[in-house]
Parts: C-alpha cells; sequence; structure tokens
C-alpha cells in the first residue's frame, strides 16, 4: 500500500543553524506534498508545500526540495529557532483525492 | 485560512459506552473529511474518508463497525467510538479541504485539521 518514510525521527540543532528533514514515498502518482508543524497538544499546521511540477520552493526560513524520480523531498529550515520546536510531519497525496499519508514524524528541538 | 472545528476536544468516558466526536467545516463545503488516530508521540494514522451521502471508506485494519462515521451534510462529519474500550484512548483528528466540494473542483488545496479530540476510556 501507499508509505511514507520520514527521517530522522528527532533531531536537535544549536539555535541558528539549519535542520533537514527527509521523507521518501512510494506512490508514484503522488504529486502534492506539503509539510505540517504540530505543536504538544494541538493540530497541525500546514507550514510549506510543493506540487510535483517543481523541485523546489522557499519561503523566507523554509524551504522544500522534491526528487519525483527518486521520490523523495525534504525540509530544510534555517536560521533555527527555539519556536521552531515541533514534531513535523511530510505528507504525500494524489491531486483530486485530498487524501494525505503522512510520515512518520520527526521532532525537532531547537536548542538556546 | 479556512476553519474546521471538532468538539469535544476532550472526553472520558467508561468502558462499554459509545462516544460521538463532531468534525464540521465553518466557512466551507466538504464532500470528503478524513479522520485519523494519534498516539503519543506517533504519526497520524488515516482511519477513515467520509464521504458525504454515502459510505465511509475505511483503512485497511479500521473496524467499521467499531468506528461508525456519518457524513450527513456538506459540513459535518461524525465519528462514533461504539462499545468503547480503554485501548481506544486516543488522540483523533479529522481533516477537510476546500477542493472537496467546490465547482469547479480544485485539485491542490491545503487540508485543514480540527482541533482533535482526546479520548480516555476508563
Amino acid at each position: 500500500g501507499e508509505n511514507v518514510e520520514q527521517h530522522p525521527s528527532t533531531l536537535s540543532v544549536q539555535e541558528g543553524d539549519s535542520a533537514v528533514i527527509k521523507c521518501t514515498y512510494s506512490d508514484s502518482a503522488s504529486n502534492y506534498f506539503p509539510w505540517y508543524k504540530q505543536e504538544l497538544g494541538k493540530r497541525p499546521q500546514l507550514i510549506i508545500d510543493i506540487r510535483s511540477n517543481v523541485g523546489e520552493k522557499k519561503d523566507q526560513r523554509i524551504a522544500v526540495t522534491l526528487n519525483k524520480t527518486a521520490k523523495h523531498f525534504s525540509l530544510h529550515i534555517t536560521e533555527t529557532q527555539p519556536e521552531d520546536s515541533a514534531v513535523y510531519f511530510c505528507a504525500a497525496s494524489r491531486s483530486g483525492t485530498y487524501k494525505y499519508i503522512f510520515g512518520t514524524g520527526t521532532r525537532l528541538k531547537v536548542l538556546a | 485560512g479556512a476553519v474546521v472545528s471538532q468538539h469535544p476536544s476532550r472526553v472520558i468516558c467508561k468502558s462499554g459506552t459509545s462516544v460521538k466526536i463532531e468534525c464540521r467545516s465553518l466557512d466551507f463545503q466538504a464532500t470528503t473529511m478524513f479522520w485519523y488516530r494519534q498516539f503519543p508521540k506517533q504519526s497520524l494514522m488515516l482511519m477513515a474518508t467520509s464521504n458525504e451521502g454515502s459510505k465511509a471508506t475505511y483503512e485497511q485494519g479500521v473496524e467499521k463497525d467499531k468506528f461508525l462515521i456519518n457524513h450527513a451534510s456538506l459540513t459535518l462529519s461524525t465519528l462514533t467510538v461504539t462499545s468503547a474500550h480503554p485501548e481506544d484512548s486516543s488522540f483523533y483528528i479529522c481533516s477537510a479541504s476546500e477542493g472537496a466540494g467546490t465547482v469547479p473542483r480544485r485539485v491542490y488545496t491545503e487540508a485543514f485539521f480540527g482541533q482533535g479530540t482526546r479520548l480516555t476510556v476508563v
């Protein structure tokens, strides 16, 4: 079945350093890849997304890259801040289905 | 962005009783909503796809008689956990996308999540 693998499961970085989270998907028909941030006890919030017709997208300190051939995509956070500490989930979806398959999550800790 | 409201946010029930959780899209219509289950420090596991006016589609391993889903209108889906047991204790969360239900259909749309329901079965 459809599967999304996410690594690492936990990540600790010093404030100001960069953080990279990687995901691999199995369904080659997936063409929409959102990233969500979830703080403890709260709902997931979309932070950035990318469609399969582009290879990279950037929004201030956050960027996502997509390699369709290898079926993997990555989240890059630069100049990390303590408020970036949260759990991050990647997801893969086929356009028009609205069904998301989530990765296993990465707990990011930014150390002050 | 669009708003999805989930109620209740917390519920404690006794073993053997049933619990109903509501998921509402407040400012848009959604023909499709999704129900997820999240264990502590784990990912969101898709349980089922709720389809307005038709039967829900359940993921493999999810008991349809245990987790009853009703999507009676374009803005409301309900999940009922029947004959709850302590192992059903978890965080349940719904999502909906604006694209589903719009005309013409928008295909790349963000999924908005409800605030989640923490169910504790004692």
